[in-house]
């Protein structure tokens, strides 16, 4: 069965800093990753899908990687911004199942 | 368009009550699935609809009845619900039906804010 995890549980960092988010998931027979933000009481936007023949996805300031036979994947925040502050959450699928969510990471970004 | 459209984004129902949530997407896609969002929890899958089949049901009371009138709409029916039942849920939508190969993004709705009194 698979399982997501995500570490740091919660993280508090200055405006500015450039910042990194850990997804490790236990099944690296993934057919993709997807990446999510959450604003409090809100649904959940997509910021990045990485396939599974992909390494890395790109999109403005966050950066997301992908090592299948780790089961690690990384979020890249560069510069951040108070405005990213919320919930990332990462998901995974493998092939014949359905997504699979980690608990999440909640960023606040100080000004 | 990539939006999914939720209504409505609050509601209060006592245990007799019945109400329904709805759903919309006009991407075109082919899956549709009902989560449910307790606080600071990820969401939990209920039903996934594929081709306007229902094709999981993660053994979901009875009191939660989902329907899917054609392949844009999807609706959560609700009747004799607890107040454990509060919570968020979230409708979303991928490009294939669940257990296909091709299974796309994932888009999610802002969600209705369910309170059980």
């Amino acid at each position: 069965k698979q399982e997501v995890t995500q570490i740091p549980a919660a993280l508090s960092v200055p405006e500015g800093e450039n910042l990194v988010l850990n997804c490790s998931f236990t099944d690296s027979a993934i057919y993709n990753l997807q990446w999510f933000r959450q604003d409090p009481g809100k649904g959940l936007t997509s910021l990045l899908l990485i396939q599974s023949s992909q390494r890395e996805q790109t999109s403005g300031r966050l950066n997301a990687s992908l090592d299948k036979s780790s089961g690690r994947s990384t979020l890249y925040i560069a510069a951040s911004q108070p405005g990213d502050s919320a919930t990332y959450l990462c998901a995974v699928i493998n092939y014949g199942q359905n997504f699979v969510f980690g608990p999440g990471t909640r960023l606040s970004v100080l000004p | 368009d990539t939006e999914v459209t939720q209504t409505p984004k609050h509601l209060v129902m006592g245990m007799t009550n019945k109400k329904s949530l709805k759903c919309e997407q006009h991407m075109g896609h082919r899956a549709m699935y009902w989560y449910k969002q307790k606080a600071k929890k990820p969401p939990e899958l209920m039903f996934v609809y594929s081709y306007e089949k229902l094709s999981i049901n993660e053994s979901v009371p009875s009191r939660f009845s989902p329907e899917c009138p054609n392949s844009s709409l999807l609706n959560l029916h609700l009747h004799a619900l607890q107040p454990e039942d509060s919570a968020l849920y979230l409708c979303a939508s991928s490009q294939e039906g669940a257990g296909e190969l091709d299974t796309g993004e994932l888009f999610f709705g802002e969600g209705s804010r369910l309170t059980v009194l």
